[in-house]
């Protein structure tokens, strides 16, 4: 059965941090590999990695793929209030469909 | 230009209703999805849409559950004689193929149903 644990659950910093989120996968197929921000409503994207060892990035985040280890992470640096979301990291399989973690919540406080 | 838009977005059924939940692509996607998220977990597969052959549907939990999208773009989810179990935001995503090179799946704000 594919699987993808994301971890921490839920962590909570003061602004200014920097925080490190982490996804592995154990899929048959692996294809790509997506984070998305999910706030109160719709998960909005961040990133799709496909290549391991090539950074992406987009402001204060970033994220890179370790096909070897068979996991992702995504940083945020100088974070503020509004990155407080719940970050979810999804393995596409196939084609298209997406495997889910259970998301890793984070709260930014002031 | 315009999201994923999904209606409506809270439903509230008694069990053994019928509820329908619809989902507007992103114009020109060709490729549509449909997941279930219950509280505190990721959202899981239920089924998947190029155009308005279903290609996948092996996340549907059971035949109480349908989808269709018979013009290849607006597309209803339909669940029979709803059950508590089935409680949870329903979420439609769209995107391009992926012969298109990128791919990426957009997300509406989904549907909440809550079945009493």
């Amino acid at each position: 059965e594919d699987k993808v644990v994301q971890s921490p659950l839920s962590l909570v910093v003061h602004e200014g941090d920097t925080v490190t989120l982490n996804c592995s996968y154990e899929v048959t197929n692996f294809r790509s590999l997506l984070w998305y921000k999910q706030e109160k409503k719709a998960p909005t994207f961040l990133f799709m990695l496909t290549s391991s060892g090539i950074e992406k990035k987009s402001g204060r985040l970033s994220s890179i793929l370790d096909k070897k280890e068979l996991s992702s992470i995504l940083n945020i640096t100088a974070t503020q209030t509004g990155d407080s979301a719940i970050y979810l990291c999804a393995v596409e399989v196939g084609a298209q469909k997406l495997v889910f973690g259970q998301g890793t919540r984070l709260t930014i406080n002031p | 230009g315009a999201g994923v838009s999904q209606s409506p977005r809270y439903k509230v059924a008694k069990r053994g209703q019928d509820v329908a939940l619809r989902c507007d692509p992103i114009s020109g996607h060709v490729s549509l999805f449909w997941y279930q998220q219950a509280l505190g977990q990721g959202p899981e597969f239920l089924t998947y849409f190029q155009n308005e052959a279903q290609l996948d549907k092996s996340g549907l939990p059971s035949d109480r559950f349908f989808a269709e999208r018979p013009e290849g773009s607006v597309s209803t989810l339909k669940i029979q004689r709803t059950q508590q179990e089935d409680s949870a935001v329903y979420l439609c995503a769209s995107s391009l193929p992926r012969t298109s090179g990128s791919y990426e799946q957009y997300f509406g704000p989904g549907t909440r149903l809550t079945v009493t």
